[in-house]
């Protein structure tokens, strides 16, 4: 079962701070997040590991909270550069690096 | 080096027809994975490979064959292709055989249409 990403789709303007959800109804081992520019392959932008700190690259940080089986991606100060959809990639206990991914946040980043 | 390459990038088939998409990777990665893009959908698993040799169902196999050729390469074949399988197929590959820890590298996708 995929897990839920919220919301669906957010605009910005640039300079504004965002979060992205994802939440599994499955006990989860690590979440990966990704970001797709259109037309183009997903890129990874990091992965939270359960019982591992909060991740941060450049001003896009995460957080992994086990109990209740969520994620939540941090975008602050945003440029144009984030515009996007972002997907997070879920682990379940023993999965074997096989990741089931969201429907995707579109995000996008206005002047 | 080129990372994960696809081809092709673009075909259109008339339904009853089959083809296989070709992927390699030259990271001397272990795992490969083939996954569909729809809208709204975000990406689904349909078969993986976890080292050489080996591979497993994901979530939506219906339809697919795969081969894992060499450490390199990984095909999907669709042996008769629908309109429901029009799509963009996305390959990636990972390091480890089976890690929670480890990135998947995307390839640039093919963009199927089945008439």
């Amino acid at each position: 079962q995929q897990p839920v990403q919220s919301p669906q789709a957010v605009i910005l303007r640039e300079g504004e701070d965002a979060v992205i959800n994802c939440s599994s109804s499955k006990a989860l081992y690590s979440v990966h997040w990704y970001r797709q520019k259109h037309g183009e392959a997903p890129v990874f932008l990091m992965i939270l590991l359960k019982g591992g700190e909060q991740k941060g690259h450049e001003k896009i940080s995460a957080s992994f909270n086990e109990k209740k089986q969520q994620s939540s991606l941090y975008l602050t100060a945003s440029q144009l550069s984030y515009s996007g959809t972002y997907f997070c990639g879920t682990e379940s206990a023993g999965g074997g690096n096989k990741l089931t991914f969201g429907t995707g946040t579109q995000l996008k980043v206005e002047l | 080096n080129a990372g994960v390459t696809q081809t092709p990038k673009f075909q259109v088939l008339k339904t009853g027809q089959s083809m296989t998409l070709q992927c390699a990777q030259d990271m001397n990665h272990n795992s490969m994975y083939w996954y569909r893009q729809d809208p709204g959908m975000g990406l689904r698993l349909i078969y993986y490979s976890a080292s050489e040799g080996t591979t497993d169902k994901g979530e939506v196999p219906n339809g697919y064959n795969v081969s894992r050729l060499n450490k390199r390469e990984f095909s999907l074949r669709l042996e008769s292709a629908a309109p429901s399988q029009t799509s963009v197929y996305f390959c990636a590959s990972s390091r480890y055989r089976t890690s929670g820890t480890d990135t998947q590298y995307f390839g640039p996708g093919t963009r199927l249409t089945v008439l």
